[in-house]
C-alpha cells in the first residue's frame, strides 16, 4: 500500500508563474488536508477536502490560492501569481476518517524567484 | 484562542534525560489526540496515538488529563536521535496541529 505521494518534490517558479501541487493520498482515504509550512516555522492548516468537495479552506489565503480534490485524480493546488512569500513547503495528509490519524506526503518545496 | 496550543521551546537536554512535553487543548469535546515527529525538511510521521488511560511504547509514554484540558509526552532515557520537532493534534469532529516543540538532546 503506496504512502501519500506528492510531486512535484521540488519546484522553482518566477514571480507571477502558476504553481500546481499534487497529491495523491492513500488508497482507501477521502480525505485530504493540505498544510504550508515557512522554515523554522510550525505546521499551518490550509484547506480539508474530501472527494469533489472542500469542507474546510478557513487556512486559505483568499486570493490566488485554490484546492480541488476530484472524483478521479490526484487533489491538486493551485497558486496562480505566485510572489517571493508563497516560497514554503507544502505538505500533504490524508485519512481514512476525519478524525482518525494523518498520513503526510514527503512535500513539494516551492521557491519562488 | 487556538484550538491546540504547544510550547515551541526549544527544549535542550543532556543524553539519558527526561523530558516531557504538553499541549493544551481548547474543545473539551476533543475525543482523539496523537503526537507526530517531524525531523528537519521532512514530513511529520506519527509517533502514537493518545488513549484515554495512557499508553507507553519503549521509552515513549503518552498522557491525556481531561480535566485540564491537556497531553503530554513523555520521553525516557533521551537519544540523540530523538531530536526532532514534536507536534500534536487533537479534536473533536475536525483535528488540529499544535505548531510543535522542538527538542535538542545534546551529547
Amino acid at each position: 500500500n503506496a504512502g501519500v505521494m506528492q510531486n512535484p518534490r521540488h519546484l522553482v517558479r518566477r514571480r507571477g508563474q502558476e504553481a500546481r501541487l499534487r497529491c495523491s493520498p492513500m488508497k482507501g482515504h477521502s480525505h485530504v488536508y493540505w498544510y504550508r509550512q515557512l522554515p523554522e516555522e510550525g505546521l499551518k492548516f490550509m484547506v480539508y477536502l474530501q472527494k469533489e468537495n472542500i469542507i474546510d479552506e478557513s487556512g486559505m489565503p483568499k486570493e490566488r490560492f485554490s484546492a480541488e480534490f476530484p472524483k478521479e485524480g490526484p487533489s491538486i493546488l493551485r497558486i496562480q501569481q505566485v510572489v517571493r512569500g508563497d516560497s514554503a513547503a507544502y505538505f500533504c495528509a490524508s485519512s481514512p476518517t476525519q478524525t482518525d490519524t494523518q498520513y503526510f506526503g514527503p512535500g513539494t518545496r516551492l521557491t519562488v524567484l | 484562542r487556538k484550538e491546540v496550543e504547544q510550547d515551541p521551546g526549544p527544549f535542550n537536554v543532556p543524553e539519558g534525560a527526561t523530558v516531557a512535553f504538553n499541549c493544551t487543548y481548547s474543545n473539551s469535546a476533543s475525543q482523539s489526540f496523537f503526537w507526530y515527529r517531524q525531523d528537519c525538511r521532512k514530513e511529520p510521521k506519527l509517533l502514537m496515538s493518545v488513549y484515554s488511560s495512557g499508553n507507553e511504547d519503549g521509552r515513549f509514554t503518552a498522557q491525556l488529563n481531561r480535566a485540564s484540558q491537556y497531553i503530554s509526552l513523555l520521553i525516557r532515557d533521551s537519544k540523540l536521535s530523538d531530536s526532532a520537532t514534536y507536534l500534536c493534534e487533537g479534536g473533536a469532529n475536525n483535528l488540529f496541529f499544535g505548531t510543535g516543540t522542538r527538542l535538542t538532546v545534546i551529547p
